[in-house]
């Protein structure tokens, strides 16, 4: 079956310490994202993808890097320059198709928290 | 001031009553998704609109695109139904803008 896998699911840190959370989909979508959510807060963007080898900061990236070396994967590292990184992550993938329908998919999540 | 507004926050409803939860937002659009949320944390998409009304068994989704308004109505609800429900709006290009989320509580 087709879909988003993201792992680790949960994840501890302790502050200083960079850690990479992956993302991987066998959808075909062109476009990748990273999401950040806190509670009471919509999803806010960290960085997005549109095509191999290019992606753009968003509303949240200071504090995180991400690279797009395959169409398949967007791994995201959450740096130690981000100062308040304990969060659920969320990675998703979109494609617009030929009938003008767009489909957006998310991974389950990766929990992250600092100690 | 967010690009995409839900209404209501937290919404708690006996097993059986009609739901509605609404969106509005303030960008120009090529298409509002409706999301859903378990406790578990993955997000489901439930419905694309571009336009008009669409329907997916108890759930039915509208857009009117010229009020930027749009409805996700769930009928006969049950204690399944009970999720985190989000408006995601699409703006032209491949940008997203999430609502906060609305917080439903069915309760047999």
């Amino acid at each position: 079956d087709g879909g988003i896998t993201q792992s680790p699911k949960y994840l501890f840190r302790k502050e200083g310490q960079n850690v990479t959370l992956s993302c991987e989909q066998n959808l075909n979508h062109d476009a990748m994202y990273w999401y950040r959510q806190d509670p009471g807060q919509g999803l806010r963007l960290i960085y997005y993808s549109q095509i191999v080898n290019d992606f753009q900061k968003g509303d949240i990236a200071e504090g995180y890097s991400v690279s797009r070396e395959k169409k398949e994967s967007f791994p995201l590292t959450v740096t130690s320059a981000q100062k308040n990184p304990t969060a659920f992550y969320l990675c998703a993938s979109s494609i617009s198709l030929s009938s003008g329908a767009n489909v957006l998919t998310f991974g389950a999540g990766s929990r992250l928290t600092v100690l | 001031k967010n690009e995409v507004e839900q209404s209501p926050q937290n919404l708690t409803a006996q097993e059986g009553e009609f739901i509605t939860i609404n969106c509005s937002y303030s960008v120009g659009i090529s298409a509002l998704h409706w999301l859903q949320q378990h406790p578990g944390g993955g997000i489901v998409s439930l419905f694309m609109l571009s336009s008009g009304k669409k329907k997916h068994g108890r759930l039915i989704a509208t857009i009117n695109i010229q009020e930027k308004h749009s409805s996700l109505h769930i009928t006969a609800s049950h204690p399944r139904d009970s999720a985190v429900y989000i408006c995601a709006a699409r703006k032209i290009g491949n940008q997203f803008y999430f609502g906060t989320g609305t917080s439903l509580t069915v309760i047999p």
